[in-house]
């Protein structure tokens, strides 16, 4: 069965640092590929999402991330980090059917000043 | 922001009593979830719709029915509550399938003591 691993529970940068959140997948059948952000007391909201087109993605908010097939990966990353990207981030994909899409876990990104 | 209204918003109540959480949507999009999110989990699919009196389980249907007798309402029962289904509930929708972008309503909160 499909599963999703973010690498991190929290991470933390400094304001102006590189943001970068990992997501792997487990299945061998290319999948399409979500990254939401969650900020607090709120519903999610899509940054980004990969449908088999090209594989570096571009996001709201400066966000992007790059698929890669031969790593099973999805990696959101952000050049330089503002306060306001501080918040829960979820990556999420399809399952081999297609019918249901998988949340991993979670990365709580915390940014200091 | 996309039409989705939660309610309620919060709720407590007993164990072993029914309850029932309202998701309403003003967009006509056909299909609608209902997800938990718990600590460490991420998100979790119940239950889905992918149109009126179409429905079907997720990961974590034990305990929990839905109706959908109106395009723009789905309706979550917990039969008889148990602590364990003391979580955050947010309703999704999407205009199609699991490859087009989820919208979020706002999640009711709901502790089962």
């Amino acid at each position: 069965a499909q599963s999703v691993t973010q690498l991190g529970s929290h991470v933390s940068v400094s304001e102006g640092a590189l943001v970068l959140l990992r997501c792997n997948y487990s299945s061998s059948v290319p999948p399409y590929l979500f990254w939401y952000v969650q900020y607090p007391n709120q519903g999610l909201q899509l940054l980004l999402k990969y449908t088999s087109a090209a594989t570096l993605v571009k996001g709201i908010n400066g966000f992007e991330a790059e698929f890669k097939k031969s790593e099973t990966s999805f990696h959101l990353t952000k050049p330089s980090a503002h306060m306001s990207d501080a918040a829960e981030y979820f990556c999420a994909v399809t399952t081999t059917s297609y019918d249901k899409v998988i949340f991993g876990p979670g990365t709580s990104l915390s940014v200091i000043p | 922001d996309a039409g989705i209204t939660q309610s309620p918003r919060h709720k407590v109540t007993e164990t072993g009593t029914p309850v029932t959480l309202r998701c309403h949507q003003t967009e006509n999009h056909r299909y609608m979830y209902w997800y938990r999110q718990d600590p460490g989990h991420g998100l979790r699919l119940i239950h889905y719709s992918y149109g009126v009196k179409d429905t079907d389980k997720g990961e974590v249907s034990d305990g929990y029915s839905v109706s959908r007798s109106k395009t723009e309402d789905f309706l979550l029962t917990l039969e008889s509550a148990t602590s364990s289904q003391t979580s955050v509930y947010f309703c999704a929708i999407s205009v199609s399938g699991v490859n087009t972008e989820a919208f979020f309503g706002q999640g009711t909160r709901l502790t089962v003591v």
